[in-house]
C-alpha cells in the first residue's frame, strides 16, 4: 500500500526565514494535497498538484511536485508566526471514484517572533 | 455556507458506552469521509460514502459503524467506546473524487474524544 513520510517532524525557525518541508511517496502520486491545521482545528486545504514538476504558489507558500510526481515539497519564504501549525501532506490513495487521500504523519512548523 | 460542521465538539465517554458523532455539510456534496487523528500518526480513513445510502469501509473501520440517510449528513457511531478510540475524528467531503479531477477535501473542525 502506498505510504507518505513527511520530514522533517517539527521544526522551529525563527521568524523572516526560510523553510521546507518535505513530503515522499512510496508509489507515484496522482494527486497531492497539502493542508495546514493549527491547533485544535480543521484541516485547511492549501494547494493541490497533479502534473510531473507543477509548482503552484500562494502568498509566502510555494508548493512543487518533482517530475517522476514521488515526491512534493512546501517551501516557506520569510516566514510569520500566522504561519504555524501543522502542515499535512496528502495523497489519492489509489482507488478510482473515492477520494480515498491517505496523509503524511505531519510536520509541525513553531516560528519564533 | 457553513460548510462542514461537526457535533459535538469534545465528549468523554466511559468504556463501553455508545455514542453517535454527526457531520453536516452545506455543499451538497456527494462524497463524505471520516478520519482520526492520533499523535505521530496523520489521519487515517475510518469509513466514506460516495453518496446518499452508501458506505464503505476505509483503513482503520473497527469498531465504528456509520451511515448516509441523508446527502447532507454522515453519521458516526460507536457502538461500544473502548480507550483505543480516544482520539481527534475528523470529517470531510468533496463533490467529485477520482483520478486526475479529484475534488478537493474540505474537513469540519474536529470532535475531540476521550474515552475513560
Amino acid at each position: 500500500s502506498q505510504e507518505l513520510e513527511q520530514s522533517p517532524q517539527s521544526l522551529i525557525v525563527q521568524e523572516g526565514k526560510n523553510l521546507t518541508i518535505n513530503c515522499t511517496s512510496s508509489k507515484t502520486l496522482y494527486g497531492l494535497y497539502w493542508y495546514k491545521q493549527k491547533y485544535g482545528e480543521g484541516l485547511i486545504f492549501l494547494m493541490m498538484l497533479q502534473k510531473g514538476g507543477e509548482e503552484k504558489s500562494h502568498e509566502k507558500i510555494t508548493a512543487k511536485l518533482d517530475e517522476k510526481k514521488q515526491q512534493s515539497s512546501l517551501h516557506i519564504t520569510a516566514s510569520q508566526p500566522s504561519h504555524a501549525g501543522i502542515y499535512l501532506c496528502g495523497a489519492d490513495a489509489g482507488s478510482s471514484n473515492t477520494g480515498k487521500l491517505i496523509f503524511g504523519q505531519g510536520t509541525t512548523l513553531q516560528v519564533k517572533p | 455556507n457553513a460548510g462542514v460542521t461537526q457535533t459535538p465538539k469534545f465528549r468523554v465517554l466511559k468504556t463501553g458506552q455508545s455514542m453517535t458523532l454527526l457531520c453536516a455539510q452545506d455543499m451538497n456534496h456527494e462524497y463524505m469521509y471520516w478520519y482520526r487523528q492520533d499523535p505521530g500518526m496523520g489521519l487515517r480513513l475510518i469509513h466514506y460514502s460516495v453518496g446518499e445510502g452508501t458506505t464503505a469501509k476505509g483503513e482503520v473501520p473497527d469498531g465504528y459503524n456509520v451511515s448516509r440517510l441523508k446527502k447532507q449528513n454522515f453519521l458516526l457511531g460507536l457502538e461500544s467506546a473502548a480507550p483505543s478510540q480516544t482520539s481527534v475524528y475528523f470529517c470531510a467531503s468533496s463533490y467529485g473524487a477520482g483520478g486526475a479531477w479529484q475534488e478537493t477535501q474540505y474537513f469540519g473542525p474536529g470532535t475531540r474524544l476521550l474515552v475513560l
